[in-house]
């Protein structure tokens, strides 16, 4: 039973570059929620999809979107990168928007230079 | 929104002795309290989790208590290892809302001096 997977794990990009990162949830799962974590930092949350809609968002600017794909599976989307966009991005699944049991994927360490 | 409070941010403990690792809340409609530890580098990994409807929970040496009134709940962790030192975050959620974000704490970087 696969644990929720991202990918890359690192990334290196340039200010105002776009990027794009991926999640899986767990087997079973069909909720993505995905934080930013910066460094010395608590996660923060930037959205929730749910059955292909984004759901929920928290206080990130449009440069932030995501999709979520009918297998369940989730990208985040940065685009115009900051310097302040370097962080780690965590994706947690969970069965259905509101339930608990959020285990975090290994996350996506990006750089911005 | 829910906001929440985290003390202290920097704790240093002998091998052996007890942490604590208190938080507050401020939404009333939070019922789920999970409390998470993070190695440098890693992601974060959930260590002990409480419902509303529990004052305490305990897993070995880790516990976690709730009070439900003053809205603040806590991470006990005794007889302390060097393993333990890490950073851990308590985080709050409206379990089985319509929508569900964890909001968590700034963390606490916990230090076991051997």
């Amino acid at each position: 039973d696969a644990g929720v997977t991202q990918s890359p794990t690192h990334l290196i990009k340039t200010r105002g570059q776009q990027v794009t990162l991926r999640c899986s949830p767990k087997s079973g799962h069909d909720t993505v929620s995905w934080y930013q974590q910066a460094l010395g930092q608590g996660p923060q949350f930037i959205f929730q999809y749910y059955e292909e809609e984004e759901r929920q968002r928290g206080n990130f600017p449009d440069r932030f979107s995501g999709h979520q794909f009918p297998n369940y599976s989730s990208e985040l989307n940065v685009n115009a990168l900051l310097l302040g966009d370097s962080a780690l991005y965590l994706c947690a699944s969970s069965l259905k928007p509101g339930l608990a049991g959020r285990r975090f994927g290994p996350g996506t360490r990006l750089t911005v230079t | 929104g829910e906001n929440v409070e985290q003390h202290p941010s920097t704790l240093s403990v002998q091998e052996g002795d007890s942490a604590v690792i208190k938080c507050t809340y401020s939404d009333s409609a939070s019922n789920y309290f999970p409390w998470y530890k993070q190695e440098l580098g890693k992601r974060p990994q959930l260590i002990i989790d409480i419902r509303s409807n529990v004052g305490e929970k305990k897993d070995q040496r880790i516990a976690v208590t709730l009070n439900k009134t003053a809205k603040h709940f806590s991470l006990h962790i005794t007889e302390t290892q060097p393993e333990d030192s890490a950073v851990y975050f308590c985080a709050a959620l409206n379990y089985g809302g319509s929508q569900g974000n964890l909001i968590f704490g700034k963390g606490t970087k916990l230090s076991v001096k051997p």
